[in-house]
């Protein structure tokens, strides 16, 4: 079974400075990671993914991620953060050929001006 | 396109009523679910379907019956509300992922559902 942790239910920076989200995911084989991002009274947006290409990925926004597998880590990063970051992020991990997500519990982002 | 839309937006039930959530999606895709989502527990599989007059039990289902009549909707029903299914409830829906077949990832959301049980 797969299942990912992330680090911090709040996570506050001021604006400007790198954000830095936390993820580590437990999977018997080589998982697909997925980072999605939920503002206040929506539905979740797909940010980045990860199906076993390059490790370094980019998503939207401005946020990366890196799979590092001798970690078992999908953290998300953006170098500065802005205003408009402030919302709630969810780490996922899918297993090849099982159609099914398991998402985190969420780290809510706050940006202080 | 519309992509992923749900219906109602809200609503309030009394203790044991029943009711039914309705998600549609205009993309042709096979996968479809049906999440709920707590204060601090992420997002929860309720039921998924991967395909046409097919469904699954996801990690709590208990309470919920769902319908896949039609691939491009897919009914959560709630026979009898409780106050433990006080919840936001959100649908999704996915493609299969070329060249395999069988296989998806990307998952897209409807706006969500605010059902409250009193």
């Amino acid at each position: 079974a797969q299942s990912v942790t992330q680090l911090g239910s709040h996570v506050s920076v001021s604006e400007g400075a790198l954000v830095l989200l936390r993820c580590n995911y437990s999977s018997s084989v080589p998982p697909y990671l997925f980072w999605y991002v939920q503002y206040p009274n929506q539905g979740l947006q797909l940010l980045l993914k990860y199906t076993s290409a390059a490790t370094l990925v980019k998503g939207i926004n401005g946020f990366e991620a890196e799979f590092k597998k001798s970690e078992t880590s999908f953290h998300l990063t953006k170098p500065s953060a802005h205003m408009s970051d402030a919302a709630e992020y969810f780490c996922a991990v899918m297993i090849f050929g099982n159609e099914k997500l398991t998402f985190g519990t969420g780290t809510r982002l706050t940006i202080i001006p | 396109n519309a992509g992923v839309t749900q219906t109602p937006k809200f609503r309030v039930l009394k203790t044991g009523q029943s009711m039914t959530l309705l998600c549609a999606q205009d993309m042709n895709h096979e996968y479809m679910y049906w999440y709920r989502q707590d204060p601090g527990m992420g997002l929860r599989l309720i039921h998924y379907s991967v395909g046409e007059g097919t469904t699954a039990k996801g990690e709590v289902p208990d309470g919920y019956n769902v319908s896949r009549l039609k691939k491009q909707n897919f009914l959560l029903g709630l026979e009898s509300a409780a106050p433990s299914q006080t919840s936001v409830y959100f649908c999704a829906s996915s493609p299969d992922t070329p060249p395999f077949s069988g296989v998806t990832d990307t998952q897209y959301f409807g706006p969500g559902t605010r059902l409250t049980v009193l």
